[in-house]
């Protein structure tokens, strides 16, 4: 059973610039949620989507954008990139929404913005 | 959202037992108690979830105290890939509320050979 797919692995931006993340969710999983984890800052909640609609949001401006396609993979975007935002991103799918459910990470895309 | 604390790191023996404690004395009926853990250059993975009963996996066992105000992971027999920082966390599962994971600083797990 394939895992949780990310993509791409590794992204060097420009500060101001724009990016787009990627997200496969494990087949039938129908909830993906998006975390950032930094040195500094450790693994902070992003969003999360549950069939195309996002159910909660964490405290992140609004340069940091998200969405979820019908066959549940997921993008995560983030504009005019600031060096701040360097991190490691990583997407995590779920059977459901909800606590009583477990999550499957991906192994996370590292973004360094220049 | 109810907080969780844990030790900052631990150390253990190859082959020996390792209990992992959390306190969640703030926690309410409804939040399910989650483990994870996250090994060096990978993504987080789950370890375990339980909300009132003792739980085992393949990987682990949860023990919940009876009042709820804290839980121990139990490795029982560690191997040199436990090693890694496991997170306690609390989500709440009263209906009306999410299910995002707050990451805390989690405990350092050593396993010397």
């Amino acid at each position: 059973k394939a895992g949780v797919t990310q993509t791409p692995r590794y992204l060097i931006k420009t500060r101001g610039q724009q990016v787009t993340l990627s997200c496969s969710p494990i087949s039938g999983h129908r909830s993906v949620s998006w975390y950032q984890q930094t040195p500094g800052q450790g693994l902070q909640f992003l969003f999360e989507y549950f069939s195309e609609t996002q159910r909660n949001k964490g405290n992140f401006p609004g340069r940091f954008s998200g969405r979820q396609f019908s066959n549940s993979r997921s993008e995560m975007n983030v504009s005019t990139l600031e060096l701040g935002d360097s991190a490691l991103y990583l997407c995590a799918s779920s059977l459901g929404a909800g606590p009583f459910y477990g999550y499957t990470f991906g192994s996370g895309t590292r973004l360094t913005v220049v | 959202d109810a907080k969780t604390t844990q030790p900052n790191s631990m150390e253990s023996n190859e082959e020996e037992p390792v209990h992992l404690p959390c306190n969640h004395s703030t926690i309410s009926g409804t939040d399910y108690i989650h483990w994870y853990r996250q090994l060096p250059s990978q993504g987080p993975e789950y370890v375990i979830h339980g909300l009132t009963s003792n739980v085992n996996n393949r990987m682990a066992s949860l023990a919940i105290a009876e009042d709820r105000k804290s839980s121990t992971l139990i490795l029982h027999r560690a191997t040199l890939r436990d090693a890694a920082v496991y997170y306690c966390i609390l989500t709440r599962g009263d209906g009306g509320s999410q299910g995002n994971l707050i990451f805390g600083k989690g405990t350092k797990l050593s396993v010397k050979p």
